[in-house]
């Protein structure tokens, strides 16, 4: 079935880079997605890329996939104590259909 | 603000009692999506709505659960009978339902949540 995994914490330092990461299963899997959760907050879109691309950059954001491996990345530039939160990656097989989320990334950034 | 909500935000209940939860999505949003999360853990799907019609439903959605988009714009999700595993944040998103183009996305927007704890 479909699984998304990810790894459960990663602290930085403030304005270093930071890199989370995800794997997944679905080999049909078109969209690929992260979210951000911040505390009381609901779920925000941060970026997407679809499956035909290895690459997105977005201001402080980089998301790769490799397609073969069935890895996808988020690197976030210049790190802020404002980025920690909980970080999602998801997948789904078309543009308007239901997310397969991971199970989430803490990421705490150290002043 | 024209973001997705939700209510009531929190809701506590004794086991055994029904419960139910109101979305209201983005207007002129034809699709609506519930999610369960529990602590620590991703959002799982439970079903979703183009305008009216009720599309799809994880097995996850047992038969105390129900859920209704009755004029293709607010949904209600029910749970009757709560049992204590019930306790979970349960999220709607909406999206403009909009077939994607190569490489376009029909971005889910989510709301704040109902945070559901049973006794």
């Amino acid at each position: 079935g479909e699984d998304v995994e990810q790894s459960l914490f990663l602290s930085v330092r403030e304005g270093d880079s930071s890199v989370i990461n995800c794997t997944y299963t679905d080999s049909s899997s078109t969209y690929l997605y992260w979210y951000k959760q911040e505390p009381g907050a609901g779920l925000q879109l941060l970026t997407y890329i679809f499956s035909n691309m290895d690459m997105k950059q977005d201001q402080r954001l980089t998301v790769l996939l490799n397609k073969k491996d069935k890895h996808l990345s988020l690197r976030i530039a210049d790190t802020q104590t404002g980025d920690s939160a909980i970080y999602f990656c998801a997948e789904s097989e078309d543009s308007s259909y239901k997310l397969i989320f991971g199970s989430g990334t803490r990421l705490l950034v150290r002043p | 603000d024209t973001g997705v909500s939700q209510d009531p935000r929190h809701k506590i209940t004794k086991r055994g009692q029904n419960v139910t939860f109101r979305c209201d999505p983005i207007s002129e949003h034809n699709r609506l999506y519930w999610y369960r999360q529990t602590l620590g853990q991703g959002p799982e799907f439970l079903t979703y709505f183009q305008n009216e019609a009720q599309l799809e439903k994880s097995r996850l959605l047992s038969d105390r659960f129900s859920a209704e988009r009755p004029k293709g714009s607010f949904s209600t999700l029910e749970i009757q009978r709560t049992e204590q595993g019930d306790s979970a944040m349960y999220l709607c998103a909406s999206s403009r339902g909009l077939a994607g183009g190569d490489g376009d996305t029909d971005t889910q927007y989510f709301g704040p949540g109902t945070r559901l704890t049973v006794l």
